[in-house]
């Protein structure tokens, strides 16, 4: 079972350049989501999708771009990337079948972004 | 932005010692409680979900409880192994709000 698959697993980029994050999840789930990890901070969630067609905003949204033209794939767009956006970028997908609340979130491998 | 605090931020613990930590949480809006397990290099991986007031979970040597009304839940394990080393994440879903995710408390098994 490949579950969520994030590549790259690593990038290092230079201020002002664009990149894309790619995630990937073979379980059939409408939602999925991206968070970021920085250090002594929880995962906070950055964009997220219930369906295909479908994106919201989290809790820091901004220099981010999402779409969702599948139920499988929901890549996540660095426009320009800025220092600040360095951190380790998690996508999660779940199902929606008993309500987010209650059903359990798969995360993908994670991967480490640095920008210069 | 919902305050969620897990305490204490780093454990060292020997092996075949049993102990706990916790997640607290405003109790106003409460729906859910996930635990993650999150070991160094992978991905987290979900432990337990809970919803109900006095819920109490087990999977093996860990068990968790949930307090809604006092906003708390308790993470247990029993005899640690050196394979439990690992942050544990809880994240409670309040209302109609996402997950919020706790900072984690980073366990440490010393054999």
């Amino acid at each position: 079972n490949a579950g969520v698959t994030q590549t790259p697993k690593f990038q290092v980029l230079k201020t002002g350049q664009s990149m894309t994050l790619q995630c990937a999840q073979d379980m059939n789930h409408e939602y999925m989501s991206w968070y970021r990890q920085d250090p002594g901070m929880g995962l906070r969630l950055i964009h997220y999708s219930v369906g295909a067609g479908i994106t919201d905003q989290g809790e820091v949204p901004n220099g981010y771009n999402v779409s969702r033209s599948t139920t499988e794939d929901f890549p996540l767009r660095l426009l320009s990337a800025a220092p600040s956006q360095t951190s380790v970028y998690f996508c999660a997908s779940s199902s929606l079948k008993q309500g987010l609340a209650k059903n359990i979130q798969y995360f993908g491998a994670g991967t480490r972004l640095s920008v210069l | 932005i919902l305050n969620v605090e897990q305490s204490p931020q780093s454990l060292h613990v020997q092996e075949g010692d049993s102990t706990n930590f916790t997640c607290s949480f405003p109790s106003s809006n409460f729906y859910a409680l996930h635990w993650y397990r999150w070991e160094t290099a992978k991905s987290p991986e979900a432990l337990f979900v809970m919803t109900l007031n006095g819920d109490e979970k087990k999977k093996g040597r860990i068990s968790a409880t949930l307090n809604t009304k006092e906003g708390y839940s308790y993470l247990y394990i029993k005899g640690s192994q050196p394979e439990d080393s690992a942050t544990y994440l809880c994240a409670p879903k309040f209302g109609n709000e996402k997950l919020t995710f706790g900072t984690g408390t980073r366990l440490t098994i010393i054999p």
